[in-house]
């Protein structure tokens, strides 16, 4: 059975320094990844997702992430991050042909000035 | 882009009493909705898989005699908590299927029992 593992639970980070969120999972089959970022009391908003193709993605707001299938991770990224990051962040694995999402149990970064 | 509307976003009520969530597809056709349930400082738990016609198929340890969902059409997707109580306090969250292309969110119901 698949399962997603964030490590951190917490991140505190300054404002304009890098960061990564780590996100390992498990699956023997191929899969499906996504990290989703949550502001409080909000629903889930799509910050990137791996399906094929090139194993590096890249959200619009500087985000990336890559997939590494030897070491069955999906690291999400940023070289420089802002206050609105603050925020809870998710990493999500489906196994190919099946429509479950399984979630980690969530990143909270907060930036602070 | 694809979006799903929830509603409500809040809602308080008795314990005892039922409460409605509903989450539509807005400009797109859901065939497949799912329906989480997250607790405080924990991860998204999946409750239930919805699908258009048919009865909805739910994870273990969820009661579907009190989690009753219903997905009549392919827009329209329905979560009733029925004779709820405190402990099913909670923020709830639907997500409908992009067909292979991921998956799209509502936005979330925080209901408190009281």
């Amino acid at each position: 059975a698949q399962s997603v593992t964030q490590l951190d639970s917490q991140v505190p980070v300054f404002e304009e320094a890098p960061v990564e969120l780590r996100c390992n999972y498990s699956s023997s089959v191929s899969v499906y990844l996504f990290w989703y970022v949550q502001y409080p009391n909000q629903g889930l908003q799509l910050l990137l997702k791996y399906l094929s193709g090139s194993t590096l993605v890249e959200s619009i707001n500087g985000f990336e992430a890559e997939f590494n299938k030897s070491q069955t991770s999906f690291h999400l990224r940023k070289p420089s991050v802002h206050i609105s990051d603050t925020a809870e962040y998710f990493c999500a694995v489906s196994e190919g042909g099946s429509e479950k999402l399984v979630f980690g149990k969530g990143t909270k970064l907060t930036v602070n000035p | 882009g694809a979006v799903v509307s929830q509603h409500p976003s809040r809602v308080i009520c008795k314990s005892g009493t039922s409460v409605k969530i509903e989450c539509r597809s807005l400009d797109f056709q859901a065939t497949t909705m799912f329906w989480y349930r997250q607790f405080p400082k924990k991860s998204l738990m999946l409750m239930a898989t919805s699908n258009e016609g048919s009865k909805a198929t739910y994870e273990q340890g969820v009661e579907k005699d009190k989690f009753l969902i219903n997905h009549a059409s392919l827009t329209l997707s329905t979560l009733t908590v029925t004779s709820a109580h405190p402990e099913d306090s909670s923020f709830y969250i639907c997500s409908a299927s992009l067909q292979g292309n991921g998956y799209t969110f509502g936005s979330g119901t925080r209901l408190t029992v009281v």
